[in-house]
């Protein structure tokens, strides 16, 4: 059973517009929260984290939301540059151990 | 800091044999943590090893296992190799275990083909 879900398998942005991704997730337990971007054939590269006593983290361009009460979380990226186009992966993590649960991915293309 | 690294990056086994996968963490860090990586999949957590004790385990048999060393580097054995085990092995590092999840820095994986 899915516990990290990316509804949206793929988003097209314009380059200089904002990207938002959302990731919706079913256990309540959950207490921290990671965003990775991921290009063919490397590993996941870590991007922004947050954790359940916030709601919202930026770094740079991107931030992060999270609604606790509707187990909803969202990057967001302002301006999209057409090197943000990859695939993105959210995850989520309980307890004191680093078993994280992964959506499947939402792969986006900023376009020119 | 040199990143986690896996070797080999790449593999092609036939079914039934047996493969080991290593990974060295980012220095410093203690835990290491193994994901499968397949198409529409997802990653899917395998599991993590902190001071030489496995510490959690996800979903998958026993034909699957790990085992870190002293120095924090960790191997992962897959026995009697299945079509399915066709995937993207990665290898992730986080500083510490038992205090709070931790952000994890993954290294490049290792691509397995099981013909």
């Amino acid at each position: 059973d899915q516990q990290v879900k990316q509804n949206s398998p793929s988003l097209s942005v314009q380059e200089g517009r904002i990207s938002i991704l959302n990731c919706d997730y079913t256990n309540s337990m959950f207490d921290y929260f990671l965003w990775y971007k991921k290009y063919p054939a490397e590993g996941p590269t870590f991007l922004i984290s947050i954790s359940s006593i916030k709601d919202k983290n930026e770094d740079g361009r991107f931030t992060v939301f999270l609604n606790k009460s509707a187990k909803h979380l969202s990057l967001h990226i302002v301006p999209s540059q057409p090197g943000d186009s990859a695939v993105y992966f959210c995850a989520a993590s309980e307890g004191t151990g680093n078993q994280f649960y992964f959506g499947t991915g939402t792969s986006l293309t900023v376009i020119p | 800091k040199a990143g986690v690294t896996q070797t080999p990056r790449y593999l092609i086994k036939t079914r039934g044999q047996q493969v080991t996968l290593s990974c060295s963490p980012i220095s410093g860090h203690r835990s290491v943590s193994w994901y499968q990586q397949t198409p529409g999949q997802g990653l899917q957590f395998l599991f993590e090893y902190f001071s030489e004790t496995q510490r959690n385990k996800g979903n998958f048999p026993g034909r699957f296992s790990g085992r870190q060393f002293s120095n924090s580097r960790s191997e992962m054995n897959v026995s009697t190799l299945e079509l399915g085990d066709s995937a993207l092995y990665l290898c992730a590092s986080s500083p510490r275990w038992g205090q709070g999840s931790e952000t994890q820095y993954f290294g490049p994986g290792t691509r397995l083909l099981v013909l």
